[in-house]
């Protein structure tokens, strides 16, 4: 099984600053790797799909890059919307996993 | 507009069983792969199964093979997980979602349900 390890765990910034979101497999998972946000009560949502494509009406100030073992999701600038939690996962083998998750809060 | 709508959630004695359902609409169901995914309380997520778009391959974690069983109506637009053999750890909001790309499995989720409640507990 691929696990992915995300950090920070929590990450405390201010609306406007640029947020930098890391995803580390435990081995290569190609560019399969997506990125999802979940708020309270909520379902997640997708945000990133292959790596770096964004999904369907998210904004442009979300991007992803990467590929291999290590990824990143940055958001360029903070909107008070954005602080949530946010996780990385791979498909591989017919096996999908999911990061713990990095929690991103108001400093 | 893609819905997917989760029911069957419940309290659920150690040992039992439960049948989740999904309802589907807004795009067409027999053309996706599908899944259930779950979170338990305070908890990250964790993908549970996979089935293909005409339910010939289905795929578990390791953690619910041999206790659960996903399947399809495509008829009926809707998606089953039968969950047997029921744990404590089983305890978890359920997600229906669709799976992004039709080959080789999906490769994310674009689409998720609103979750179904699923507490095993005497």
């Amino acid at each position: 099984e691929i696990v992915l390890t995300q950090s920070p765990a929590t990450l405390s910034l201010s609306p406007g600053e640029r947020a930098t979101l890391s995803c580390r497999a435990s081995q290569s998972v190609s560019s399969y790797l997506a990125w999802y946000q979940q708020k309270p009560g909520q379902a997640p949502r997708l945000l990133i799909y292959d790596a770096s494509n964004r999904a369907t009406g998210i904004p442009a100030r979300f991007s992803g890059s990467g590929s291999g073992t290590d990824f990143t999701l940055t958001i360029s600038s903070l909107e008070p919307e954005d602080f949530a939690v946010y996780y990385c996962q791979q498909r591989s083998n017919w096996s999908i996993t999911f990061g713990q998750g990095t929690r991103l809060e108001i400093k | 507009e893609v819905q997917l709508v989760e029911s069957g959630g419940g309290l659920v004695q150690p040992g039992g069983s439960l049948r989740l359902s999904c309802a589907a609409s807004g795009f067409t169901f027999s053309s996706y792969w599908m899944s259930w995914v779950r979170q338990a309380p305070g908890k990250g997520l964790e993908w549970v199964a996979n089935i293909k778009q005409d339910g010939s391959e289905k795929y578990y974690v390791d953690s619910v093979k041999g206790r659960f069983t996903i399947s399809r109506d495509n008829a009926k637009n809707s998606l089953y997980l039968q969950m047997n053999s029921l744990r404590a750890e089983d305890t978890a909001v359920y997600y229906c979602a669709r799976g992004c790309g039709a080959v080789a499995g999906p490769r994310c989720f674009d689409y998720w349900g609103q979750g179904t409640l699923v507490t095993v507990s005497s």
